[in-house]
């Protein structure tokens, strides 16, 4: 079993819609939450981290974590044909980064 | 403010050559340095961790190498190129001071196709 699980995607939405985007993870010692975005032959450059379950938001981004569970989402509202990229979940413990494998998004102008 | 640098940006080199890719960082001091590759459609792996000059850890055995020879640079070689070698590779630093939420930077990649 992988430590990080991500929604598979592809994701294709019409301009305007709300983007949800998920992981799970598995070891319960990872503290903190991240989503970093990537376009395509680029680097991921960081959209949000979060330490502690709830909700954070940044315009119009949601990122949300559910410790107990071990789950966490990011969702996007009104989306933009400019935030077709790629989204990887990332989660830390002891300097090193575990990421999901990326969830391609697709928004239809 | 901090910035990344990797060079080069795309490279195609034959089986068995050897490879050499380096990683500088500008604009801060003692960072912690990272080597990630990323298969097509796949997510990141790490590969190598540096918290200091000379100091590097492995995380998966191959036939790649890491150096940091100096406090911002980190390289990435290797002896003799497999087509498995093939991917995106990704530096990152991050600032070491917290060790539960430091967060890591990504430069723009080096594309490795091995033929």
């Amino acid at each position: 079993q992988k430590e990080v699980e991500q929604d598979p995607g592809p994701l294709s939405v019409p301009e305007g819609a709300i983007v949800s985007l998920n992981c799970t993870y598995s070891n319960s010692a990872f503290q903190y939450f991240m989503w970093y975005r990537q376009y395509s032959r680029k680097g991921p450059e960081l959209l949000m981290y979060t330490y502690s379950s709830g909700n954070k938001e940044d315009g119009r981004f949601t990122a949300q974590v559910d410790k107990s569970s071990k789950y966490i989402s990011l969702f996007i509202r009104d989306s933009q044909p400019s935030d077709s990229a790629t989204y990887l979940c990332a989660m830390t413990l002891n300097y090193k980064l575990s990421f999901g494998a990326g969830t391609t998004v697709t928004v239809r102008a | 403010s901090q910035t990344i640098h990797q060079w080069p940006a795309t490279l195609v080199q034959p089986v068995g050559s050897p490879l050499s890719l380096e990683c500088t960082v500008e604009g801060t001091s003692n960072p912690n340095l990272y080597w990630y590759r990323q298969a097509a459609g796949r997510g990141l792996q790490l590969l190598f961790y540096s918290v200091g000059i000379g100091q590097i850890s492995s995380e998966v055995p191959q036939n790649l190498s890491a150096s940091r020879p100096q406090d911002r640079q980190f390289i990435l070689s290797s002896k003799k190129l497999l087509l498995s070698d093939s991917g995106f590779y990704l530096c990152a630093w991050a600032s070491g001071t917290n060790v539960d939420t430091d967060t890591q930077y990504f430069g723009p990649g080096t594309r490795l196709t091995v033929l």
